[in-house]
C-alpha cells in the first residue's frame, strides 16, 4: 500500500528557469494539498485540489506559481521564473475526502528546491 | 490569519526523561495532529484529536485536545534516541467556508542524549 510520493525528491534550478514537482496521492485519495516549507520553520499551506479542480488557492503567491491535478495522472506543482526565495522544501499530502472524522492528510517525503 | 505557537521551541534531554509540548492558538480548531518529521523527511502523523477535551495515546505519546479548542499537548514518556526530530502540531477547521488546510505550529526540536 504504497504511501504519498513525491519527485523528483532534490532539484536545482538556476534563477529565471521552471520547476516542476510532482506528487502522486496515496491509492484512492484525489484531495491533494500543496504545503511549503522554509528552512528551520513549519509548513505552510499553498493549495488544495480535488480531481481537476482547485479548491483553495489562498496561500499561492499571486504570480509565477500554478497547481493542476488533471484527471489521470499526479499533480503538479509548477514554479515559473524561479527566483532564490522559492528555494524550500515542498510537500504534498493527501487524503480520502475532504477531511472530518477520522479522514486525516498523509505527507509525502518531500521535494527539496535549491535555486542557484 | 490563524496561528499557532508552540512551545518550547527545542529541547534537550536525556534518555528516559519525560518531554512535553504545546501548542496554543488564537482561534478555535476542530481537529488537533501531532506529526513527527525527521530530516530530509516528511511528517508522519502520531496523534491525531477530534473532539474538545480528548486524550489519546500511541505508545509512549500522550495528547490532548484543549477544553477551550485553541491548545493542545504532546507528552513523550521515557524518551529514547529515536524519538529525536522535530515535533509540529497542527490544526484544522473543518466547517463551510475552510477546506480543510492546517495550520502548522513552528515545531519543537528534540534532542535526546543517551
Amino acid at each position: 500500500n504504497a504511501g504519498v510520493m513525491q519527485n523528483p525528491r532534490h532539484l536545482v534550478r538556476r534563477r529565471g528557469q521552471e520547476a516542476r514537482l510532482r506528487c502522486s496521492p496515496m491509492k484512492g485519495h484525489s484531495h491533494v494539498y500543496w504545503y511549503r516549507q522554509l528552512p528551520e520553520e513549519g509548513l505552510k499551506f499553498m493549495v488544495y485540489l480535488q480531481k481537476e479542480n482547485i479548491i483553495d488557492e489562498s496561500g499561492m503567491p499571486k504570480e509565477r506559481f500554478s497547481a493542476e491535478f488533471p484527471k489521470e495522472g499526479p499533480s503538479i506543482l509548477r514554479i515559473q521564473q524561479v527566483v532564490r526565495g522559492d528555494s524550500a522544501a515542498y510537500f504534498c499530502a493527501s487524503s480520502l475526502t475532504a477531511g472530518g472524522g477520522t479522514d486525516t492528510q498523509y505527507f509525502g517525503p518531500g521535494t527539496r528546491l535549491t535555486v542557484l | 490569519g490563524q496561528q499557532l505557537n508552540q512551545s518550547p521551541q527545542s529541547m534537550f534531554i536525556q534518555e528516559g526523561e519525560d518531554v512535553s509540548m504545546n501548542c496554543t492558538s488564537s482561534s478555535i480548531f476542530n481537529t488537533w495532529l501531532w506529526y513527527k518529521q525527521d530530516p530530509g523527511e516528511g511528517p508522519v502523523l502520531l496523534i491525531a484529536l477530534y473532539k474538545a477535551g480528548e486524550l489519546t495515546s500511541n505508545g509512549r505519546l500522550t495528547a490532548q485536545f484543549g477544553i477551550t479548542r485553541k491548545d493542545s499537548f504532546l507528552n513523550i514518556s521515557a524518551s529514547i534516541p529515536s524519538d529525536v526530530g522535530i515535533y509540529f502540531c497542527a490544526g484544522q477547521l473543518l466547517q463551510w467556508g475552510n477546506t480543510g488546510k492546517l495550520i502548522f505550529g513552528q515545531g519543537t526540536t528534540l534532542q535526546v542524549k543517551p
